[in-house]
């Protein structure tokens, strides 16, 4: 575990599903990302939040629907996705803007299937 | 347009030799550079980082080399382990946010 925590870790959904992604973190984090990772592709940053506000969105389709209700958690809501969105999400978390030595603490990702 | 490459999307290597990783970026407000590993269906972890005003950091058997002026940071593993086998992803900030690159294969064969 590295202190980020991802559920469920596998989900097979319809495309007229909804359904959400949760993430968890308990390191005093104060930023949270969501990443899609698609075969071959690099890792594409979707949603960013600092201090609970969304500060990022990048360019994603309103199929995806984040929340943050604290700085400790982290949701991604999905309805009506397509077979191409299906890829491995995963979240992150680290200190706020500035200078950040380790990085980014990603959880183990939960991977997607859209039928 | 991608400000962070790795260009060589895969690596095979013989136990017990050097590995290296490249990456090249654009940036030159990058001022942090990280090297993140990652197994399948897991998320990637922190494996080493260097400061634009470093040229090298060391960590056991991990080595990470930073050329400004080449806009280019290589990550040297020796001696290589089966175990590293994995997806090795540079990043880089300018002040917080990371830009990763697509990742680079490596096989460490036995």
């Amino acid at each position: 575990e590295t202190g980020v925590t991802q559920t469920p870790r596998h989900l097979v959904m319809g495309m007229t599903n909804k359904k959400s992604l949760k993430c968890e973190q308990h390191l005093g984090h104060n930023a949270m990302y969501w990443y899609k990772q698609s075969a071959k592709k690099p890792l594409e940053l979707m949603f960013v939040y600092n201090f609970k506000e969304q500060t990022e969105n990048n360019s994603v389709p309103s199929r995806f629907s984040p929340e943050c209700p604290n700085s400790s958690h982290l949701f991604l809501h999905l309805h009506t996705l397509q077979p191409e969105d299906s890829a491995l999400y995963l979240c992150a978390s680290s200190q706020p803007r500035g200078v950040n030595r380790d990085g980014y603490t990603f959880g183990s990702g939960t991977r997607l299937t859209v039928v | 347009d991608q400000q962070v490459k790795q260009n060589s999307p895969s690596l095979s290597v013989q136990e017990g030799r050097i590995s290296i990783l490249n990456c090249d970026y654009t940036n030159s407000m990058f001022d942090y550079f990280l090297w993140y590993k990652k197994y399948p269906a897991e998320g990637p972890t922190f494996l080493i980082s260097i400061s634009s005003i470093k040229d090298k950091n060391e960590d056991g058997r991990f080595t990470v080399f930073l050329n400004k002026s080449a806009k280019h940071l290589s990550l040297h593993i020796v001696p290589s382990q089966p175990g590293d086998s994995a997806v090795y992803f540079c990043a880089a900030s300018p002040g917080g946010m990371l830009t990763f690159g697509g990742g680079t294969r490596l096989m460490v064969k036995p």
